[in-house]
């Protein structure tokens, strides 16, 4: 089946510095996702991407649809502590109303005040 | 309306119960989901529900049984769990602008 190599699994950083993660699958999507997840909740969305080498922002956060689908990196600038959680990069080649997504592993990002 | 509601939040039963998750959303959305979270795993597809009809099922144990009433809500009927169910289940729709999970049932199986 359709796998996610997400990377870096945690990250340790202090606050302010910037922060990359970055997923890539054997397959191709054709569209994917950026979550966030606090503990006891759901995941968030971030960002949806798509179109292939679609560049797009939402605040500090910037996300970018490889030209080949098959990666996306996030990139968190000037992290803040509140910017504490687990980060997800999902696929899905949804059509219609129907489709699954497929989960990356997560990235645990920790930030020192 | 953008939310999805899960209801209970936390849920603790015994193996030889009989409980219920709910989900409830009113955007409209003609896809519904229900995803199994295990502590620092990613969350697992379990069913698929498409216009009110189950259209994936992920070879869930029958211990789960899913329920779609309406295009508002989605059921998941427990019976007979076991500890190692234990764990976020989190119900999902899918729309225009993607999807929308909701904040998820922590249940513990005793």
């Amino acid at each position: 089946g359709q796998q996610l190599n997400q990377s870096p699994q945690s990250m340790f950083i202090q606050e302010g510095e910037d922060v990359s993660m970055n997923c890539t699958s054997s397959s191709i999507f054709n569209t994917w996702l950026w979550y966030k997840q606090d503990p006891g909740e759901g995941p968030v969305l971030l960002i949806a991407l798509y179109k292939a080498g679609e560049l797009t922002s939402n605040g500090r956060l910037t996300a970018q649809f490889g030209i080949t689908r098959k990666d996306s990196f996030l990139n968190i600038s000037a992290s803040i502590p509140s910017d504490v959680g687990i980060y997800f990069c999902a696929g899905s080649n949804y059509g219609g109303s129907q489709g699954n997504l497929i989960f990356g592993k997560g990235t645990k990002l920790s930030v020192k005040p | 309306d953008t939310e999805v509601t899960q209801t209970p939040k936390h849920l603790v039963m015994g193996m030889t119960n009989k409980k219920s998750l709910k989900c409830e959303q009113h955007m409209g959305h003609r896809a519904m989901y229900w995803y199994k979270q295990k502590a620092k795993k990613p969350p697992e597809l379990m069913f698929v529900y498409s216009y009110e009809k189950l259209s994936i099922n992920e070879s869930v144990p029958s211990r789960f049984s899913p329920e779609c009433p309406n295009s508002s809500l989605l059921n998941l009927h427990l019976h007979a769990l076991q500890p190692e169910d234990s764990a976020l289940y989190l119900c999902a729709t899918l729309g225009g602008l993607g999807y929308t999970f909701g904040s998820g049932t922590r249940l513990t199986v005793v």
